[in-house]
């Protein structure tokens, strides 16, 4: 099974500021086959990323993300007051399909 | 679009069975290659993806759970189940239904809003 281990756990920062968030692989399976969640409370999950840089219909240019290796980064270029929530990375390039713990990003 | 609705009990007794129920609107469950799958939350904790179902009806279920699931699908009804049976406290979570494309296309889009399930006695 693919661990996938995000840092930090939580970010606290500012609106207009840059959120960098991480997720590391334990094994290099994953590839480019890693997406990205928001998740607010009370809602469900969005899908944000997916290929590991791809933005999904409808995101944010302010969202993006980039890979290296089996490290792999999402960037919320300036912080918005709805961007303030949990990201989740989720690795789909082997069986069972796993999620990172999770980054909270919260505000400052 | 397609949109997933969760329903089931919100409390269920311990040692009991688990039955969640993933009702799919806005397409046929049973047109295009995708699969469909049960995902989890417990208070406090991180997301636990449960297993698929196939448009097929093959299933792939997390070795964590395995012993203990079943997903089905109802085409008539539009319809993908989730039973765990010999629930304990471990599982109370919120419970998600979600979509996945086909041809590695494996990422989860869209997803139901959550259905709260307490194990208590």
């Amino acid at each position: 099974e693919i661990v996938l281990t995000q840092s930090p756990g939580t970010l606290s920062l500012s609106p207009g500021e840059r959120a960098t968030l991480s997720c590391r692989a334990s094994q290099s399976g994953s590839s480019t086959y890693l997406a990205w969640y928001q998740h607010r409370p009370g809602q469900a999950p969005r899908l944000l990323i997916y290929g590991a840089s791809n933005r999904a219909t409808g995101i944010s240019d302010r969202f993006s993300g980039s890979v290296s290796g089996t490290d792999f980064t999402l960037i919320i270029s300036r912080l918005e007051p709805e961007d303030f929530a949990v990201y989740y990375c989720q690795q789909y390039g082997s069986l069972p399909w796993t999620f990172g713990q999770g980054t909270k990003v919260e505000i400052k | 679009q397609v949109q997933l609705q969760e329903s089931g009990p919100g409390l269920v007794k311990p040692s009991q069975t688990l039955s969640l129920t993933c009702t799919v609107s806005g397409g046929s469950i049973n047109s295009g290659d995708f699969y469909w799958s049960w995902i989890r939350q417990p208070p406090g904790k991180g997301l636990e993806w449960i297993g698929y179902i196939f448009h097929s009806g093959s299933t792939y279920y997390n070795p964590s759970l395995k012993s203990r699931i079943t997903i089905s699908l109802d085409t008539s009804k539009n319809q993908f189940s989730l039973n765990l049976t010999s629930v304990t406290a471990a599982d109370t979570a919120l419970y998600y239904c979600a979509r996945s494309g086909y041809s590695l296309a494996y990422w989860f889009d869209p997803w139901g809003q959550g259905t709260r399930v307490t194990v208590s006695s």
